[in-house]
């Protein structure tokens, strides 16, 4: 089944830098790649989704790039903010199952 | 429009005991998911629906049944829970490839 793997688990940035997570999968059919942000006692919510057929996407400060040759992707958040905070996770499916990493802890230090 | 409701929101159980935790959606989605969530160990899948009538085991179905009900419902149980079950369960639910929208979660405690 579908393994994906992310780095780092905790990430510590001064506001206003960037951030940027890192993840890798294992299944090949996997084509759909969303990232969800999940504030303290809060249920995850997704952020930015990508597809296979798509190398890079951008939203305002956030961007996500794929590289399905080595099967990686990654978000990338620009000019951090506090409201940043979080705890991040990428996912990969293929058909319907939805598999997610361990998740990233960001802290942006004012 | 509620989304995907989970019940209940918190839950003690004695080493044991049985339970069932109950999600329902009201998004018209054929796709439905339970995972649980343990610190540093991100979003573990337990099982998942891909659509009505049908479910298949995740990452970590050990101890755990689920029933698709109907298309809105999809119910977890626990039939014996252990020290091991106590977590943060949460159900989703989505369309293929498309957004997952999460339950509010539910807080377990096995004693």
């Amino acid at each position: 089944g579908e393994n994906v793997e992310q780095h780092p688990s905790t990430l510590s940035v001064q506001e206003g830098d960037s951030a940027v997570i890192k993840c890798t999968y294992s299944d090949s059919a996997s084509n759909y790649f969303p990232w969800y942000k999940q504030e303290l006692g809060k249920r995850p919510q997704l952020i930015i989704d990508i597809r296979s057929n798509v190398g890079e996407k951008k939203d305002q400060r956030i961007a996500v790039t794929l590289n399905k040759t080595a099967k990686h992707f990654s978000l990338h958040i620009t000019e951090t903010q506090p409201e940043d905070s979080a705890v991040y996770f990428c996912a990969a499916q293929g058909d319907y199952k939805l598999s997610f990493g361990a998740g990233t802890t960001v802290t942006v230090r004012a | 429009n509620a989304g995907v409701t989970q019940t209940p929101k918190f839950q003690v159980l004695k080493t044991g005991q049985s339970m069932t935790l109950q999600c329902a959606q009201d998004m018209n989605h054929n796709s439905m998911y339970w995972y649980r969530q343990d610190p540093g160990m991100g979003l573990r899948l337990i099982y998942y629906s891909a659509s009505e009538g049908t479910t298949d085991k995740g990452e970590v179905p050990n101890g755990y049944n689920v029933s698709r009900l109907n298309k809105r419902e999809f119910s977890l149980r626990l039939e014996s829970a252990a020290p091991s079950q106590t977590s943060v369960y949460f159900c989703a639910s989505s369309e293929r490839q498309i957004q997952a929208f999460f339950g509010q979660g539910t807080r377990l405690t096995v004693v």
